[in-house]
């Protein structure tokens, strides 16, 4: 089936670095991710839609100037968590809708999740 | 405010117990989804309904989609240790390009 791949799976960081997660999707092409944050023994939050070739569309409450996302190929998204606070720590999740032979226009595939800890 | 609200939030139950897990919302969905999240992982997609009244089976796991396709629930029969995890509704409306999670239900089955 459809597979997206996220790295890196779990990143420490000191407070003001920037962090960048790639999603990948790797076997069909993905015209839409998502991006999702997930605090412990939650649900999933969307953060902001990213479509290919344009720019990422944020949630209400999110600034788009601390997480810049990037979807410059049908197969890779990225975000880039800058200066990084301890309050940025969290699970970070990509998901992806797309076409291709296993992924169908209504297929959301996710990523195994990125966990983030900012000292 | 999130659009599904999910019932219980916690639930612990010893194995072989059986249990229903309930997805409500006011909305009308054009299909809806079941995911099983596992600490530190993302979520696995186990079943979507796509019918209203639509009832599906996998193994020991039956999920039900409601006639007005605004609610679902699912259901486990004998759970085990392995079933225990994050368990997340999510509705998929006509024009709306992302999901729309529900609140989760965290499962705990003990052995």
């Amino acid at each position: 089936g459809a597979v997206v791949s996220q790295h890196p799976s779990w990143v420490i960081c000191k407070s003001g670095t920037s962090v960048k997660i790639e999603c990948r999707s790797l076997d069909f092409q993905a015209t839409t991710m998502f991006w999702y944050r997930q605090f412990p023994k939650q649900s999933l939050m969307l953060m902001a839609t990213s479509n290919e070739g344009s720019k990422a569309t944020y949630e209400q409450g999110v600034e788009k100037d601390k997480f810049l996302i990037n979807h410059a190929s049908l197969t890779l998204s990225t975000l880039t968590v800058t200066s990084a606070h301890p309050e940025d720590s969290s699970f970070y999740i990509c998901s992806a809708r797309g076409t291709g032979a296993w992924g169908g226009a209504n297929v959301l595939t996710f990523g195994a999740g990125s966990r983030l800890t900012v000292l | 405010t999130q659009l599904l609200e999910q019932s219980p939030q916690f639930l612990s139950i010893q194995e072989g117990e059986n249990l229903t897990v309930y997805c409500n919302s006011s909305s009308v969905f054009s299909s809806l989804q079941w995911y099983r999240q596992e600490p530190g992982e993302g979520p696995v997609l186990l079943v979507t309904v796509v019918t209203g009244g639509e009832v599906k089976k996998l193994k020991r796991l039956t999920f039900q989609f409601g006639d007005a396709r605004k609610d679902s629930s699912l259901h486990i029969t004998a759970a085990q240790p392995g079933d225990t995890g994050l368990y997340l509704c999510a509705g998929d409306k006509t024009g709306a390009n992302n999901l729309f999670f529900g609140t989760g239900t965290r499962l705990t089955v003990i052995p």
